[in-house]
């Protein structure tokens, strides 16, 4: 499955609540990212991670947090301040070099507002 | 930042023809093109990538070009097959950001 592993596949959310979707590599990639999905607007970046304890707004980063405190692991945490959050999430990681290196992708995490 | 415009939205073709899919891009920086296809409720996964020192890559029935001058690059898929049928994505990447396109929805009809 690529070595990327998101949970929950489906996540409910109710009003004013944080929720933390969790994404876990064991493919050794340095960077990783945070996209999120809805219907005809492809996918726009949230946050990415090109160093343990080093992290990077993306376009949406407004109402999302997250942590890189291994390498392994970049949590995303949804906060009530992000109003909208009804969307499919997608984790992805990639090495680091002196190039750009291929992007893999997680399976996704589906969150839905109760 | 970079802008990446796909088109068209959304692909008919029939079982056997063939579909094009165009993407322009407008950082003159990217120089890493993926392309890839989502099934509904699926992750993203790569299907061709192209460097910005390479015009053309070929896989199968899959084929990807490249004009730097221009800025825009391009997937196509020859005898098209039903489970062709999903989502595609475009991509420019330079220094590890990776700006996408918004989706092209190709059905193949038998």
């Amino acid at each position: 499955d690529g070595g990327i592993t998101q949970s929950p596949k489906y996540l409910f959310r109710k009003e004013g609540q944080n929720v933390t979707l969790s994404c876990e590599q064991n493919l050794n990639h340095d960077a990783m990212y945070w996209y999120r999905q809805d219907p005809g607007q492809g996918l726009r970046l949230i946050y990415y991670s090109q160093i343990v304890n080093d992290f990077q707004k993306g376009d949406i980063a407004e109402g999302y947090s997250v942590s890189r405190e291994k390498k392994e692991s970049f949590p995303l945490t949804v906060t009530s301040a992000q109003k909208n959050p009804t969307a499919f999430y997608l984790c992805a990681s990639s090495l680091q070099g002196g190039r750009v290196e291929k992007l893999f992708f997680g399976s996704g995490t589906q969150l839905s507002v109760l | 930042g970079e802008n990446v415009e796909q088109h068209p939205s959304t692909l008919s073709v029939q079982e056997g023809d063939s579909a094009v899919i165009k993407c322009t891009y407008s950082d003159s920086a990217s120089n890493y093109f993926p392309w890839y296809k989502q099934e509904l409720g699926k992750r993203p996964q790569l299907i061709i990538d192209i460097r910005s020192n390479v015009g053309e890559k070929k896989d199968q029935r899959i084929a990807v070009t490249l004009n730097k001058t221009a800025k825009h690059f391009s997937l196509h898929i020859t005898e098209t097959q039903p489970e062709d049928s999903a989502v595609y994505f475009c991509a420019a990447s330079s220094w590890n950001q990776f700006y996408f396109g918004t989706g092209t929805s190709l059905t193949v009809i038998p």
